[in-house]
């Protein structure tokens, strides 16, 4: 099956800096990736919907200055935290839908803590 | 708009006894459905989905489920479980043509001995 990969697997940085995060496509291309985020025993909140090529399209409440997203490739998007605060410790996981459009196929996550 | 709930948040269960997971759906139009699973500080793994046919759908690990309209459900389950099925299960669905998933809460299943 489709394989997508996150990197890093989890990350701690200091308040006020900026951290990426990359989801990549390892054997499909996808024009199209999604970002969610997901509280402790929460379920996934669809943060962004990553578009190579173009601008991504932000869910309702998302921040687009703090939450930056960039289609760099068919296979690479990445969503980088500016200025982080404690607040936006969480798990990040993205996800790019197969040919069909409706079966998705979600990295590994990863893990940001905000100290 | 979606919407998906799961009433249980949470479900014991002890080794090899069956186990039924409720999931029911509101959407003014035409969906698909899907069971995922999630095993701690991982992603999210297909269990099983529903694009159209047969009602009752087989996925991984033994476990199936069944596309109800009249009651808008898609309750998933297992005749027997194993403790390695223990995890957060969440159900979603995504409306036909459209590609974004929406998510119920999860319901955290855990398999004891």
């Amino acid at each position: 099956g489709a394989v997508v990969s996150q990197h890093p697997s989890w990350v701690i940085c200091k308040s006020g800096t900026s951290v990426k995060i990359e989801c990549r496509s390892l054997d499909f291309q996808a024009t199209t990736m999604f970002w969610y985020r997901q509280f402790p025993k929460q379920s996934l909140m669809l943060m962004a919907t990553s578009n190579e090529g173009s601008k991504a399209t932000y869910e309702q409440g998302v921040e687009k200055d703090k939450f930056l997203i960039n289609h760099a490739s068919l296979t690479l998007s990445t969503l980088t935290v500016t200025s982080a605060h404690p607040e936006d410790s969480s798990f990040y996981i993205c996800s790019a839908p197969d040919s069909s459009a409706y079966e998705q196929y979600f990295g590994p996550g990863t893990r940001l803590t905000v100290t | 708009a979606q919407s998906v709930t799961q009433l249980d948040s949470q479900v014991p269960v002890f080794e090899e006894a069956p186990v039924e997971l409720r999931c029911n759906y509101s959407s003014s139009v035409s969906v698909y459905l899907f069971w995922y699973v999630q095993y701690p500080n991982q992603g999210l793994q297909l269990l099983l989905k529903y694009l159209s046919g047969s009602t009752l759908v087989k996925g991984i690990n033994g476990f199936e489920a069944e596309f109800n309209k009249s009651q808008t459900s898609f309750h998933l389950r297992k005749p027997s479980v194993h403790i390695s099925d223990t995890a957060e299960y969440f159900c979603a669905v995504i409306k036909t043509g459209g590609n974004k998933l929406t998510f119920g809460t999860g319901t955290q299943l855990k398999v004891e001995l």
